[in-house]
């Protein structure tokens, strides 16, 4: 099944130690989103990517980087995690098309700790 | 600027009764709305859209949902709830006419739990 895949679905990481998480898509979609979400709060943007066009949120940290290789690819980069960066992070993408109507698919989402 | 509200945190509702989720939203061109459900640990998964049309849009799992202009609404509903649809409901908006076309903005949630 076409799908958003995300790894790890559980990351452990210390204080300041970079970390890396990836997602991946079988949709072939253009669009990719990386969102940060805490105790089942509201989804938060943090960027997203309209093919290989890179779009920051205004209020996004600079701790946070994205990278997106190619169509399928794309990898959300903490440069220096603090205690605050602990959350869910979901990965989602859509088609994009006249008045972007189409739905976003999520994947599981990576739920990071930081010690 | 977009936005959206969910008025209630949490919605308790007897399974076999119908249930209600609530959403208003504000944009300042014509909206696109959607629902999103999202189970314990894991990601967002779409139940249905409004884009235009017909204002009652049927999605997944039997939910519906009405699109009310002039109230702002755009309810979640179904005629019978199940102890399994318990899980957190996200309603969203993306104003047509906005610069951020792609840019969702998610209500805050509504806890749903179906009593047995």
């Amino acid at each position: 099944d076409a799908m958003v895949i995300q790894n790890p679905r559980y990351q452990v990481t210390q204080f300041g130690k970079p970390v890396t998480l990836s997602c991946s898509q079988t949709l072939n979609h253009n669009v990719m989103y990386w969102y940060q979400q805490k105790s089942s709060q509201a989804p938060k943007l943090l960027f997203h990517y309209y093919d290989k066009d890179f779009n920051n949120e205004a209020d996004t940290p600079d701790n946070f980087q994205s990278r997106r290789p190619n169509t399928s690819f794309c990898f959300l980069d903490i440069r220096s995690p603090g205690l605050g960066d602990a959350a869910m992070y979901l990965c989602a993408t859509s088609r994009s098309g006249t008045g972007d109507a189409y739905e976003q698919y999520f994947g599981p989402g990576t739920r990071l700790t930081v010690t | 600027a977009q936005s959206v509200a969910q008025p209630e945190d949490q919605v308790n509702v007897a399974e076999g009764n119908p249930l209600t989720v609530k959403c208003t939203y504000s944009v300042s061109g014509n909206p696109y709305l959607f629902w999103y459900v999202q189970y314990p640990n894991r990601g967002l998964q779409f139940l249905l859209k409004y884009i235009t049309g017909d204002n009652l849009v049927k999605g997944s799992y039997g939910f519906e949902a009405e699109f009310n202009k002039s109230q702002t609404s755009f309810h979640l509903k179904k005629p019978s709830a199940l102890v399994s649809d318990s899980a957190l409901y996200f309603c969203a908006v993306r104003d047509i006419s906005s610069g951020s076309a792609r840019q969702l903005t998610f209500g805050s949630g509504t806890q749903l739990t179906v009593l047995p």
